[in-house]
């Protein structure tokens, strides 16, 4: 089945405390994207890749990161979780940029105390 | 990087079409508009995209005029199920340029 899964679906974690969400795609897609959705702030998009070493942020790109090592894989990391970062995370895939669908995760829900 | 703009909720009535419209004023030449539905903790799913004029699929219908600075999503017929929030998307297959979604329209629909 064709998908885009992401580990964990739910994170509790504290501050300061680097952790990494997984995101992994089967479809052999060239675009992947994270998006972070905040009531009343909509999807807002952190992190993007085109290709295999090829990352470039988005809009709220601040204390995160990314690497694309493998097509399948983009995993998000955190470095040094924070509050204000608590969100539902979503990654997706798509075989074209911009007029391509993009295929999203089931999402994972982080909470930093 | 081209900015949407939705209305934030709208209600509707089982049986009747719906029309969601999104401004987008600075869409760029090789833009498309995607429309995306989201359920309560689930990812966006595609429902529908276009570059002008008409599309139309089993699901919607997508209207976009010839200077396309805005797009029309037309859901014929809801029904409860498509109470959701719908996402208009503005994207162009350039490298480099970023995907931005609008900030949704949350469309409730009653019996």
């Amino acid at each position: 089945e064709a998908q885009v899964t992401q580990n964990p679906r739910y994170l509790i974690t504290v501050t300061g405390k680097k952790l990494t969400v997984t995101c992994s795609q089967n479809m052999n897609h060239e675009y992947m994207s994270w998006y972070r959705q905040d009531p009343g702030l909509g999807l807002r998009q952190i992190y993007y890749s085109m290709n295999v070493e090829v990352t470039d942020k988005g809009d709220v790109p601040e204390g995160y990161k990314v690497s694309r090592k493998e097509k399948r894989n983009f995993p998000l990391i955190l470095e040094s979780p924070s509050p204000n970062q608590t969100s539902l995370y979503f990654c997706a895939s798509s075989p074209f940029w911009g007029h391509g669908t993009q295929y999203f995760g089931p999402g994972t829900r982080l909470l930093v105390l | 990087l081209a900015k949407t703009t939705q209305p934030i909720s709208m209600d509707s009535y089982e049986g009747q079409e719906v029309n969601i419209t999104c401004s987008h004023n600075n869409i760029a030449t090789n833009d498309y508009i995607t429309w995306y539905q989201q359920f309560p903790s689930q990812g966006p799913r595609f429902i529908i995209q276009g570059y002008k004029t008409k599309v139309t699929n089993e699901v919607a219908s997508l209207f976009i005029p010839a200077d396309r600075k805005s797009s029309t999503l037309s859901l014929p017929r809801v029904s409860l199920s498509d109470t959701a929030v719908y996402y208009c998307l503005v994207g162009g297959d350039n490298a480099g340029n970023m995907l931005t979604f609008g900030g949704g329209t949350r469309l409730m629909v009653k019996p």
